[in-house]
């Protein structure tokens, strides 16, 4: 299986700061047809999980251009220009190139 | 507006059964390859299985092959997970996810709320 390995797992952001998370596969994501399947989602407090990026850095719709996807490969990245109070949560990264479907153990970020 | 409502969970014993549902609505279901995914309590994600839009193809975690079984029902646009010899360790919130297309499966677009499932006696 395609692990997934987040870092940090706990990050204390101040408001109004930049926060980065960095998701790293064991295995190329690159798929045959030449995509890289590689998500982002955000899990708010008492919510079930919602996508915010979808294919390294594509973002979903109505979610707020301060959240940027980049990587390539097996090294990928989750950037927030300037966290928001409502930014806390945990945010996981997701494989879809390989089965299974793999997810990172999730990046809690919470303000300092 | 796309909609996930998951149903059928609850409390079973040990080496029981459960079969969720999954009603789905906003989008053509039958062309659409869905997924269940779960989530143990303060625990991270974890996908369970998938099956493509015309219902041929299904793939499972192995956590749970040959215990899982997904299926659906586009007359009635559901999904389904049927989950035989149940464990503690299958104690989770289980979510019905849609995917991008009908044989596209590398990506989770649309989750719904979840239903709990608590194996214990």
């Amino acid at each position: 299986d395609v692990v997934m390995t987040q870092s940090p797992l706990s990050l204390p952001v101040t408001l109004g700061q930049p926060a980065s998370i960095s998701c790293k596969s064991s295995q190329s994501l690159v798929y045959s047809d030449g995509n890289t399947y590689l998500n982002w989602f955000q899990q708010r407090p008492g919510q079930s999980p919602r996508r915010l990026i979808y294919k390294v850095s594509n973002r979903d719709s109505g979610v707020p251009d301060r959240f940027t996807g980049s990587g390539s490969g097996t090294d990928f990245t989750l950037k927030i220009s300037r966290v928001e109070a409502e930014d806390v949560g945990v945010y996981y990264c997701m494989q879809g190139t390989h089965w299974p479907l793999t997810f990172g153990q999730g990046t809690k970020v919470e303000i300092k | 507006e796309v909609q996930l409502v998951e149903s059928g969970g609850g409390l079973v014993q040990p080496g029981g059964s459960l079969r969720l549902s999954c009603a789905a609505s906003g989008f053509t279901f039958r062309s659409q390859a869905m997924s269940w995914a779960r989530q143990a309590p303060g625990k991270g994600l974890e996908w369970v299985a998938a099956i493509s839009g015309s219902g041929a193809y299904t793939y499972y975690a192995d956590s749970v092959k040959g215990r899982f079984t997904i299926s659906r029902d586009s007359a009635k646009n559901t999904l389904f997970l049927q989950m035989n010899s149940l464990s503690a360790e299958d104690t989770a919130v289980y979510y019905c996810a849609k995917c991008p297309g009908s044989t596209s499966y590398g990506s989770l677009e649309y989750w719904g709320r979840g239903t709990l499932v608590t194996v214990s006696s």
